[in-house]
């Protein structure tokens, strides 16, 4: 069965303090890897897609990165702002949610 | 601008009752999908449609119904048969269905089922 786990479940960060966040699929199969930020009390919107290890893409303070079994979310000095639930889902032939990371960044 | 559009935001059932969320789309996109979250868990696939008058059920279909009978629209129905809908509703649309590779989902903003 395919899975996609994510750690940690929460991550508390003072600002400016750099971080990773964790994401493991099942290999087999895999068509892509997406990453969605979600707010609380509303739906999640698309970040990345990541289709090839090696692969990196960059929007302000995020960078996701894709290796041959991981993904790594990295948050470079984050601001309250990004305080939100990141989600990590791949692509097999359906999409398999992990169940998120909490972030949240203290002034 | 185009978008999903979940309504109600909030809905209170009584048990025994059926009740309706309502998702609408103005993009254009063929595929259209039902989610479920709870506190804690990942996102959970109920339904999904490829095309109109077509659908398939997800990972947790029991107690819940849907229909396509317009590209734009694909209604949930929460039936009375659903012993715990008390959770976070969530619609999303994609281009193309999951057939055609990795697609990236549109979301609408959730309806909050609550159960009496």
């Amino acid at each position: 069965e395919d899975q996609v786990t994510q750690s940690p479940e929460a991550l508390r960060l003072q600002e400016g303090e750099s971080s990773s966040l964790n994401c493991s699929y099942t290999v087999s199969g895999l068509r892509g890897l997406f990453w969605y930020r979600q707010d609380p009390g509303k739906g999640p919107e698309f970040l990345f897609t990541l289709y090839s290890a090696g692969e990196e893409k960059e929007k302000e303070r995020l960078k996701a990165t894709l290796t041959k079994k991981e993904s790594f979310l990295h948050i470079t000095a984050p601001k309250p702002e990004d305080s939100a639930t990141y989600l990590c889902a791949g692509s097999y032939d359906k999409v398999i949610f992990g169940p998120g990371t909490s972030l949240s960044v203290i002034p | 601008d185009g978008g999903i559009t979940q309504s109600p935001k909030y809905l209170f059932r009584k048990e025994g009752q059926n009740v309706t969320l309502s998702c609408e789309q103005n993009l254009n996109h063929d595929a259209m999908y039902w989610y479920r979250q709870d506190p804690g868990q990942g996102l959970r696939l109920i339904y999904y449609s490829q095309i109109v008058n077509d659908f398939q059920k997800g990972d947790i279909a029991e107690g819940y119904s849907v229909s396509r009978e317009k590209k734009e629209s694909f209604p949930l129905t929460v039936t009375s048969a659903q012993k715990n809908p008390t959770a976070f509703y969530l619609c999303a649309s994609s281009i193309d269905g999951w057939s055609s590779g990795a697609n990236v989902l549109t979301f609408g903003a959730g309806s909050r089922l609550t159960v009496l």
